[in-house]
C-alpha cells in the first residue's frame, strides 16, 4: 500500500466555522507533512511531524493547528480562516527526514473559505 | 541562496513529440539531492526521480530520461514520444538543509505540459 489518503476531497467553510482535514498512511513512514498550494504555484511547506512530534512549523498562523494522533494519522484543524486561505492542502509522508528521501503525496483537499 | 528555476511556464506539444523540461538550480552545498515530481490534474504529486550530486550518470526509465550536468547546474527531464497522459505540471526540487538540521524541498515554479492528441 503506497497511498496517502486525504479526506475530504473538497471542503467549503465559512470564516467562523471549525473544520478538520484528515490524512492517513500505512507505509510505516515516520515523517508526515502538510503543504499548502495556491493555484499555479508550487507547494509551500506548513508543518512537519517526525515520530509523531512537531518538527517544523513554517511560521503558520495559529488558525491552522496540526495534530498527529499516531504514526499513521495527521490532522489539520481549521478555525476562523480567511478567504485567502482557500487553496489545495496536500498531505505527504516519507520514510524519514533525510535529505535523500522521496515523499508520497495525497490528492489533497481543495478548501474554499467563504 | 538555494534556488530552483524552471523557466518554462507552459509547454504544448502534439502527441508523439519529444519534449524537454528544463531545471536550473543554485546551491551552496557540495552534497545535495535533486528531485522531479509530476502533478496530474487529480492533485497528488508523484515522485519520478531522485539524483544526488555525486552521480552524474544520466538515467532512463521507459520514455523518461534525465540529464544531470553539474557544470551548468542543470537537471533536465525529457519525455520521448509524449502521450496525452503525460499532461501535468512537473516540479523540479532541491533538498535544502535548514539551520535546524532538517531538510525541506525548494521547489521550482513548475512547468505545465499539455500534450495534444
Amino acid at each position: 500500500d503506497t497511498e496517502v489518503t486525504q479526506t475530504p476531497k473538497h471542503l467549503v467553510m465559512g470564516m467562523t466555522n471549525k473544520k478538520s482535514l484528515k490524512c492517513e498512511q500505512h507505509m510505516g513512514h515516520r515523517a508526515m507533512y502538510w503543504y499548502k498550494q495556491k493555484a499555479k504555484k508550487p507547494p509551500e511547506l506548513m508543518f512537519v511531524y517526525s515520530y509523531e512530534k512537531l518538527s517544523i512549523n513554517e511560521s503558520v498562523p495559529s488558525r491552522f493547528s496540526p495534530e498527529c494522533p499516531n504514526s499513521s494519522l495527521l490532522n489539520l484543524h481549521l478555525h476562523a480562516l480567511q478567504p485567502e486561505d482557500s487553496a489545495l492542502y496536500l498531505c505527504a509522508s516519507s520514510q524519514d527526514l533525510d535529505r535523500n528521501t522521496e515523499a508520497f503525496f495525497g490528492q489533497g483537499t481543495r478548501l474554499t473559505v467563504v | 541562496a538555494q534556488k530552483v528555476t524552471q523557466a518554462q511556464t507552459e509547454i504544448s506539444v502534439v502527441e508523439k513529440e519529444d519534449v524537454t523540461l528544463d531545471c536550473v538550480y543554485e546551491t551552496r552545498d557540495t552534497t545535495y539531492y535533486l528531485f522531479w515530481y509530476k502533478q496530474p490534474p487529480s492533485g497528488e504529486l508523484v515522485f519520478l526521480i531522485r539524483r544526488n550530486s555525486f552521480d552524474e550518470q544520466n538515467e532512463i526509465s521507459g520514455r523518461y530520461s534525465w540529464n544531470f550536468q553539474k557544470s551548468t547546474s542543470s537537471f533536465n527531464f525529457t519525455i520521448t514520444a509524449s502521450q496525452v497522459v503525460d499532461s501535468a505540471v512537473y516540479f523540479c526540487a532541491l533538498s535544502d538543509l535548514r539551520t535546524s538540521g532538517t531538510y525541506k524541498y525548494i521547489f521550482g515554479t513548475g512547468t505545465r505540459l499539455k500534450v495534444l492528441a
